[in-house]
């Protein structure tokens, strides 16, 4: 079976801090990277893609590193409004291409 | 406005009552899929559908069956619910599974099964 693993945290950072999350994958011919951001009882929402030169988007920044098999992201000044469970996936072609979701990493950003 | 709708959002029913989850998507995606969600496990997949006709199984089908009859439906079916099927369960769906196409989540139907 395929992993994809995440650090559930959860990560306690004040308001204006940088905070990063990795996110392991195991298979070496995954393909397609994403961060979906979720809050609590509510549906998954795609955050960002994640590209191989790396992409940012405001105050986040996702990074694929293929020799070590993990994606990052790295959220900048954070806000209270950040504070959720971010949840990674992987598609690989092996797998049909069917994307693969990590557990999730919690965030709470406090005052 | 594109969007993957299910219903309904809550039900609260017993144990062996035959129920039925809809998920319908207006965005004519290929793939579609069903999800459930527990604490600490994540989102786990029940059962996927690449296009009309075609399903099949995810990580934990037991107890569950669907069906795809048409490009925009993908309902999941409940024969005989038992509480251990108390989650809160997600529809997505995406234009193929291949390249770098995110899925679209329903909102969202919380069972409870007493």
């Amino acid at each position: 079976r395929k992993e994809v693993e995440q650090d559930p945290g959860p990560f306690n950072v004040p308001e204006g801090a940088t905070v990063a999350f990795n996110c392991t994958y195991s298979n070496s011919a995954s393909q397609s990277f994403f961060w979906y951001r979720q809050d609590c009882r509510k549906e998954p929402k795609l955050l960002m893609s994640v590209y191989s030169s790396g992409n940012e988007d405001g105050r986040f920044t996702a990074q694929l590193n293929r020799a070590s098999q993990y994606i990052s992201l790295l959220i900048r000044d954070s806000k209270l409004s950040d504070s959720a469970t971010y949840l990674c996936v992987v598609k690989w072609s092996g797998g049909s291409y069917i994307p693969t979701f990590g557990r999730g990493t919690s965030l709470i950003v406090h005052p | 406005e594109a969007q993957v709708t299910q219903n309904p959002r809550y039900l609260i029913t017993v144990t062996g009552k035959k129920l039925t989850v809809t998920c319908s998507q207006n965005m004519n995606h290929e793939y579609m899929s069903w999800y459930r969600q527990d604490p600490g496990l994540g989102l786990r997949q029940i059962y996927y559908s690449m296009n009309v006709e075609v399903t099949d199984k995810g990580d934990v089908p037991e107890g569950y069956k669907v069906s795809r009859k048409e490009k925009r439906n993908f309902p999941l079916i409940l024969e005989s619910p038992s509480p251990n099927q108390t989650s809160l369960y997600f529809c997505a769906s995406s234009t193929r599974t291949g390249g770098n196409q995110p899925q679209h989540f329903g909102d969202g139907t919380r069972l409870s099964i007493l």
